[in-house]
């Protein structure tokens, strides 16, 4: 079946624009995170969806970032105002629960390149 | 909070030799520790994970961990790698949080370079 998929791959915008990053969970995952992975380090968690509920939202930087999920499927990270310090790669994964046990499954990656 | 350190940003190896690539932990009530792989251009994938019982756990593509509680130790082995187990490998720590979400810390990462 279909994995996770992540668009677009490749994101360039300028310093202060505004940028959305989707992501398409596995078919029937209630549960998806994104993270930020920038270059040298491990993925960071951003926030975390059950169904169309963000669950946890702890991990977002600051009040530029925003994400949704509108039905409870596909999700889009938003970033406003977008600077310098926001290039990295950004992974979106989605599992069956949000148990520890609840094997997660890791789109591509967007990455988002802020000039 | 909680951390997890990986020793090594890069490991290179001989084909058909042994390797052990580390991790270390910040100290929790609750310890739930994760191997990823992350081949080039792909997304992570898990390789194995430790919950609660044995502490020697068997993964996928023939690596296994043992998780160490007393020296907070979660290392990766492998006793016979090959070219295509060349990747970028990350350790992780989950901690249950209030409300029942489990949120990972990862490592930087292991580069494991396997030449022939």
């Amino acid at each position: 079946g279909a994995g996770v998929s992540q668009t677009p791959s490749n994101k360039v915008t300028e310093k202060g624009k505004y940028v959305e990053l989707r992501c398409d969970p596995i078919s029937g995952h209630t549960a998806l995170y994104w993270y930020r992975q920038s270059l040298g380090q491990g993925p960071e968690f951003l926030i975390y969806f059950q169904g169309t509920g963000a669950a946890d939202d702890s991990g977002l930087p600051n009040d530029r970032f925003f994400a949704v999920r509108p039905e409870g499927s596909v999700s889009t990270l938003k970033i406003q105002r977008t600077e310098r310090g926001d290039s990295a790669v950004y992974l979106c994964a989605s599992s069956l629960g949000a148990g520890v046990g609840d094997t997660q499954y890791f789109g591509p990656g967007t990455r988002l390149t802020v000039l | 909070a909680q951390s997890v350190t990986q020793l090594d940003s890069q490991v290179p190896v001989f084909e058909e030799a042994p390797v052990e690539l580390r991790c270390n932990y910040s100290s929790s009530v609750s310890v739930y520790l994760f191997w990823y792989v992350q081949y080039p251009n792909q997304g992570l994938q898990l390789l194995l994970k430790y919950l609660s019982g044995s502490t020697l756990v068997k993964g996928i593509n023939g690596f296994e961990a043992e998780f160490n509680k007393s020296q907070t130790s979660f290392h990766l082995r492998k006793p016979s790698v090959h070219i295509s187990d060349t990747a970028e490998y990350f350790c992780a720590s989950y901690e249950g949080k209030t409300g029942g979400s489990y949120i990972p810390t990862f490592g930087r990462g292991t580069s494991l370079i396997v030449h022939p």
